[in-house]
């Protein structure tokens, strides 16, 4: 099995951008996807990014994602903080077995 | 509207079994892949279990194999997760979640709360 490591907390003003890192212990981000969740607080999460770099309907083209293969990370990218993206924010993955891995999350704190 | 609302949990005492329930409508329930998501008090997300459409395939984390199945009925559009031999580091509150057929979660319910403690 792997995990996926990610910062415990990040913080920027809004308007600015900011890049949530999610780094795989072994394998490779080459065969399975990656998503992200958003969960506000008291909320149950949503999905901001699916299969690496795609965003559900509803989501705005502020959030994408990328994959670094060098690294072996991937990576959400919000542009342009609003004080509504002030959440916790989960990446995913899947390990050879098909079971499900999520990251420990990322306090993401808009002041 | 697609609706998922997770029923069952409840205070538990360790050794003990209770048996979650997730009644989903709004959509083809017989028609996705659904999963146990956990998140333990002030911690971050775990997956627990997931079930293939039809029955055909489970799997579950290391943290709960031998003691958790996953179960459900189409007929019914109902999920199940009965969990046995409950620990006090089974203390979370269980999401139930749906998947797409992309397999990333698209709806997911409210929760409903497991408290194992004597």
């Amino acid at each position: 099995n792997f995990l996926l490591t990610q910062p415990h907390s990040v913080s920027e003003s809004p308007g600015k951008t900011v890049t949530i890192s999610c780094t795989r212990s072994s394998g490779s981000f080459a065969y399975t996807y990656v998503q992200w969740y958003q969960q506000r607080p008291g909320s149950s999460p949503t999905t901001v990014i699916y299969e690496n770099n795609l965003r559900p309907s509803g989501v705005p083209d502020r959030f994408s994602g990328s994959i670094d293969s060098s690294s072996n990370s991937a990576s959400l990218t919000i542009s342009g903080l609003k004080t509504e993206d002030e959440a916790d924010y989960y990446c995913q993955s899947y390990d050879s077995s098909n079971r499900w891995v999520f990251g420990g999350g990322t306090k993401l704190t808009v002041l | 509207e697609v609706q998922l609302v997770e029923s069952g949990g409840g205070l538990v005492q360790p050794g003990r079994s209770l048996r979650l329930s997730c009644a989903a409508s709004g959509f083809t329930f017989g028609g996705y892949a659904m999963h146990w998501v956990r998140q333990a008090p002030g911690k971050g997300l775990e997956w627990v279990s997931g079930i293939s459409w039809n029955t055909g395939s489970t799997g579950y984390a290391d943290s709960v194999k031998g003691r958790f199945t996953i179960s459900r009925d189409n007929a019914k559009n109902s999920l199940y997760l009965q969990m046995n031999s409950l620990r006090a580091e089974d203390t979370a509150l269980y999401y139930c979640a749906k998947t797409t057929r992309q397999n990333y979660f698209d709806y997911w319910g409210q929760g409903t709360l497991v408290t194992v403690s004597s």
